[in-house]
């Protein structure tokens, strides 16, 4: 299957840092990406879409000054968290859907971030 | 407001027997549907989908579900549970073709299995 990789898997920033994480669609073109949020024991809520060479689309709730999400290409999107605070501490998963393809989605293994 | 239901948020069941998940969604339309797997300090992976067509639906490592449009439900069965498939099972739902295929999650439901 489709594989969608992201980096880091782990990191660890002092609080007021900003942190960028990196989603990448290995073998196949993602023209949209999303970018979900999970806290501890509970469900992935989504953050934002991302649609290659245009801006992403925020949900409700979701400071997009705060996050901000580059979909540069067609195999790779990020997010930066900008000025973080332990409260952002989380795991955060980006999926991809395959250019053409409907509905299915692929994840990446996740990022933890901690802020201290 | 449009909505994805799993009832139950722990489960446990010994080794050999069988398991159903339960989810609900509350959609006017057929959704498309989804099982998820997650294990602790992963991303997700899919278990099985239902876009259309047969009902039941045959996924990944012998997991079953069956799309049930009069009760609007999506229950994730196998019928004899490995201690490997202890993990976080997670029912999604996308709506349409449109709206950037945006997958809304249910809550999740920890299974753990006795050995």
């Amino acid at each position: 299957g489709a594989v969608v990789s992201q980096h880091p898997s782990w990191v660890i920033c002092k609080s007021g840092t900003s942190v960028k994480i990196e989603c990448r669609s290995l073998d196949f073109q993602a023209t949209t990406m999303f970018w979900y949020r999970q806290f501890p024991k509970q469900s992935l809520m989504l953050m934002a879409t991302s649609n290659e060479g245009s801006k992403a689309t925020y949900e409700q709730g979701v400071e997009k000054d705060k996050f901000l999400i580059n979909h540069a290409s067609l195999t790779l999107s990020t997010l930066t968290v900008t000025s973080a605070h332990p409260e952002d501490s989380s795991f955060y998963i980006c999926s991809a859907r395959a250019t053409g393809v409907t509905g299915e989605l692929f994840f990446g293994e996740g990022s933890r971030l901690t802020v201290l | 407001a449009q909505s994805v239901t799993q009832p139950d948020i722990h489960i446990t069941v010994s080794e050999g027997a069988s398991l159903e998940l339960r989810c609900n969604y509350s959609y006017g339309a057929t959704p498309y549907l989804f099982w998820y797997v997650q294990s602790p300090g992963q991303g997700l992976q899919l278990l099985l989908k239902y876009f259309s067509g047969d009902t039941l639906v045959q996924g990944i490592k012998g997991f079953e579900a069956e799309f049930k449009r009069s009760q609007s439900s999506f229950n994730l069965r196998k019928p004899s549970v490995h201690w490997s498939d202890a993990a976080e099972y997670f029912c999604a739902v996308v709506i349409g073709t449109g709206g950037g295929n945006k997958l809304t999650f249910g809550t999740g439901t920890q299974l753990k299995v006795e050995l």
